[in-house]
């Protein structure tokens, strides 16, 4: 059974550009989840899409946006980005409430 | 939303050590406590999801107790071996989907 996988790995952005990250859940999973670690800090909850509904948003300012699609596949995306924004993206699907399957992650660096 | 605080940030036991870390998190509300080892360049892994007090999980040499009267938990890793070097996660849920992370204790085991 495939994992979660995330595209791309990596992205180099500057100031003021916007990104879209990609994530394909476990087959089966309708719900995805977003979550970002930046130096120093654990993973933060972004939000978590279920059936193409954001169910759960977190505290991020709305430059961070994201959608699902029919066949549960998600994307991210930031717009105006900024250096704060550096950090590494995970998604994770889940099939259970008590469950969560993460993927490897794309390393966004905003120069 | 719930603080979830881990202990030690780090460690470096040598190999053959036994040693443990601990997640605290608020006891009211509790719902979830879930573990995760995350290894460099690859996605989290879950280890355990614990629900009951008093709960007690055991994969191999790893081991989690759960206290959500007092709002702890405790990860004990038995005769530690180079290949459990990793970051160890703890996570309890706000919401749903939504988790909220510690920052980890980071482990490095040598030989």
């Amino acid at each position: 059974k495939a994992g979660v996988t995330q595209t791309p790995r990596y992205l180099i952005k500057t100031r003021g550009q916007q990104v879209t990250l990609s994530c394909s859940p476990i087959s089966g999973h309708r719900s995805v989840s977003w979550y970002q670690q930046t130096p120093g800090q654990g993973l933060q909850f972004l939000f978590e899409y279920f059936s193409e509904t954001q169910r759960n948003k977190g505290n991020f300012p709305g430059r961070f946006s994201g959608r699902q699609f029919s066949n549960s596949r998600s994307e991210m995306n930031v717009s105006t980005l900024e250096l704060g924004d550096s950090a590494l993206y995970l998604c994770a699907s889940s099939l259970l409430v008590n469950e969560q399957f993460f993927g490897p992650g794309t390393r966004l660096t905003v120069l | 939303i719930l603080n979830v605080e881990q202990s030690p940030q780090s460690l470096h036991v040598q190999e053959g050590d036994s040693t443990n870390f601990t997640c605290s998190f608020p006891s009211s509300n509790f719902y979830a406590l879930h573990w995760y080892r995350w290894e460099t360049a690859k996605s989290p892994e879950a280890l355990f999801v614990m629900t009951l007090n008093g709960d007690e999980k055991k994969k191999g040499r790893i081991s989690a107790t759960l206290n959500t009267k007092e709002g702890y938990s405790y990860l004990y890793i038995k005769g530690s071996q180079p290949e459990d070097s990793a970051t160890y996660l703890c996570a309890s849920p706000n919401s749903g989907y939504a988790l909220n992370f510690g920052k980890g204790t980071s482990l490095l085991v040598t030989p």
